[in-house]
């Protein structure tokens, strides 16, 4: 079974600020990938950034980069120069071979001006 | 690419009565849709994965004869909520994938439809 857990309900950032929002996970699956989403107020989710497991590198796209280190199982996201329409909800997921995703519990992230 | 609509966006009906919501991949073909549920502020919760042609796999804990789900074509799925009630109102959002679609073979969201059941 996969797991993934959000221990930071909330979080609040200073616009411009860089921030870091928590992400652990338990999986059985030797490969599997890594994902983050961002769910502003409308309801959509918008992919951010995927880390797959037997990525060496970080991935990072844009102001996105992901945290992996595989030993601790954790997969923390850190948006870079945070702006006001960065508030939103964020989700990390993991998901394996059979497609399926599994979302953490999210944390909410208010940028303030 | 790789654009997923749902439809309604959002549904206000009376209790008892049966609601079809659909989700249509609209520039590539999903051999896999899944349905998710999400209350305010909650998690998305995985209800059931359809795969084109043949019958849905449940998660446990979701009642498959309240919860009709039918991938009738590669483009299209339907979740039907039987019967609804006050405790059905939620966003139900859907996702669709086929491998070779997507960077990372990802899976691509429907923007959700809004339940709600009077």
């Amino acid at each position: 079974a996969q797991k993934i857990t959000q221990t930071q309900p909330g979080m609040f950032v200073q616009e411009k600020e860089a921030v870091t929002l928590d992400c652990t996970y338990d999986t059985s699956d030797p490969s599997y990938g890594l994902f983050w989403y961002k769910q502003p107020s409308s309801g959509e989710m918008i992919f951010l950034i995927y880390q797959g497991s037997y990525d060496q590198q970080n991935a990072t796209e844009g102001r996105y980069s992901l945290n992996f280190q595989k030993a601790r199982k954790s997969a923390n996201l850190v948006i870079s120069a945070s702006q006001l329409g960065d508030s939103a909800m964020y989700f990390c997921a993991i998901g394996g071979n059979t497609g399926k995703l599994i979302f953490g519990q999210g944390t909410t992230l208010q940028v303030k001006p | 690419g790789a654009v997923v609509s749902q439809h309604p966006s959002w549904v206000i009906c009376k209790s008892g009565t049966s609601v079809k919501i659909e989700c249509r991949s609209l520039d590539f073909q999903a051999t896999t849709m899944f349905w998710y549920r999400q209350f305010p502020k909650q998690s998305l919760m995985l209800m059931a994965t359809s795969n084109e042609g043949s019958k849905a796999t449940y998660e446990q804990g979701v009642e498959k004869d309240k919860f009709l789900i039918n991938h009738a074509s590669l483009t299209l799925s339907t979740l039907t909520v039987t019967s609804a009630h006050p405790e059905d109102s939620s966003f139900y959002i859907c996702s669709a994938r086929d491998p070779g679609v997507g960077t990372y073979n990802e899976q691509f969201f429907g923007p959700g439809t809004r339940l709600t059941v009077l």
